[in-house]
This record gives C-alpha cells, sequence and structure tokens, in this order.
C-alpha cells in the first residue's frame, strides 16, 4: 500500500492568512492526488485534482502544486468558511488518504 | 444528474455484521469505479475498498482484507458493503464514492452512520 503523510496534522490561522500544507507520498505517484475539504455531517468536498487543477465551482484561493511523491496544497487568503480538515488522496495505485491536517481560527 | 443515496444508520453489537447499500441514478453504473470510504470519531478518511462494477472484481484496504465484501448488483445500479465481525472501532461514518472519469469528478454519497456498541 502507499503511504501518505501529511503535515502539519493542525494549524490556526487568521482571516486573510495564508496556509500551506504539505502531502509526501511513499511512491512516485506522477500526479495522481486530490485535495479534499471535509467537515463533519457533510460529504468530502473535491477542491483540487491531478495535483493542480481546481475543481468546477471552487474558489481561485485554492491551489495545489507538485509531482511525483512531494505535494503543496495552499490558500491564499484563509475565509471563515475554510475552517474544516484538509485531506490529501492519492489514486495513482488504488486509493490512499493523508491523515489529515486540521485548519482552525488563531 | 449523479446520485448516490445510501441505506440508513445501522446500529449493531460486536461480533454482528452490517450491509450497507449505494444506490446509483443519473450515469452509467458499469462505467466508474465505486469505493466504499469511512470516517470514524477523531479519525481521518479511511479508503476500505472498491468494485468495478463492470466485471464485480474489486480491491481492499490491507486492514480490512477477510472481513470486508464489496458486491453490486447490476440491474438495479446498486453496491453493497459487508462488514462482519464488527468491533466498536468500526463506529463511522460510512461513504460510498464514485471513482473519478476522464472528465467527471468523484461523486460522494451523504454518509450511512454506522454504530457498534453493546
Amino acid at each position: 500500500d502507499i503511504q501518505m503523510t501529511q503535515s502539519p496534522s493542525s494549524l490556526s490561522a487568521s482571516v486573510g492568512d495564508r496556509v500551506t500544507i504539505t502531502c509526501q507520498a511513499s511512491q512516485d505517484l506522477k500526479i495522481y492526488l486530490n485535495w479534499y475539504q471535509y467537515k463533519p455531517g457533510k460529504a468530502p468536498k473535491l477542491l483540487i485534482y491531478d495535483a493542480s487543477k481546481l475543481a468546477i465551482g471552487v474558489p481561485s484561493r485554492f491551489s495545489g502544486r507538485g509531482s511525483g511523491t512531494d505535494f503543496t496544497f495552499t490558500i491564499s487568503s484563509l475565509q471563515p468558511e475554510d475552517i474544516a480538515t484538509y485531506y490529501c488522496q492519492q489514486y495513482n495505485n488504488l486509493i490512499t488518504f493523508g491523515p489529515g491536517t486540521k485548519v482552525d481560527f488563531k | 444528474q449523479v446520485q448516490l443515496v445510501q441505506s440508513g444508520a445501522e446500529v449493531k453489537k460486536p461480533g454482528a455484521s452490517v450491509k450497507l447499500s449505494c444506490k446509483t441514478s443519473g450515469y452509467t453504473f458499469t462505467a466508474y469505479y465505486m469505493h466504499w470510504v469511512r470516517q470514524a470519531p477523531g479519525q481521518g478518511l479511511e479508503w476500505v475498498g472498491r468494485i468495478d462494477p463492470k466485471n464485480g472484481a474489486t480491491n481492499y484496504a490491507q486492514k480490512f482484507q477477510g472481513r470486508v465484501t464489496v458486491t453490486r448488483d447490476t440491474s438495479s445500479s446498486t453496491a453493497y458493503m459487508e462488514l462482519i465481525r464488527l468491533r466498536s472501532d468500526d463506529t463511522a461514518v460510512y461513504f460510498c464514492m464514485r471513482g473519478s472519469g476522464s472528465d467527471s469528478s468523484p461523486v460522494w454519497s451523504q454518509g450511512t452512520q454506522v454504530t457498534v456498541s453493546s
């Protein structure tokens, strides 16, 4: 199985801050990586697919980059509705989720 | 539009089994993998397994091998996940998720709560 790590596991930020999360895979994923936003009681929401492509309807403050084993997810200006847990997820070989990064307000 | 509708919440005793359903509509059922994902209290999203509805081929996360079976009924465009020998740490919200295609994103169900308690 492919192992995924994410850092940090949690972070506190203020409205308007730039937030960056990193994700590392144990094997080469090429670009087959998604980023999801998860809020309890709701289905996970796809934000980024193929490592850097913005999903339909997702605000442009969300972005992703990377390939191979190292990936980065950024919220350029944190908004109140962005408080959630964020997961990277590989789909190069079956599916594996990262452990998640909980984002809340400072 | 594409919809995935799951069966209702379940409460089970340790050692019992649960079988969840995921009825789909709005797309060709056999054209996309169907995955099962769970989220336990205080834990992250966890992939359980998948089925290729076209031929019934399955893959499971190593953690669930031997305890989980994913099946499908193409006549009703429904996927199923059965988990046996339930433990308290199987308490979670279980989602079915249609896989992505060349021009389509993943689609998630609303989730079903499974509670395992004596």
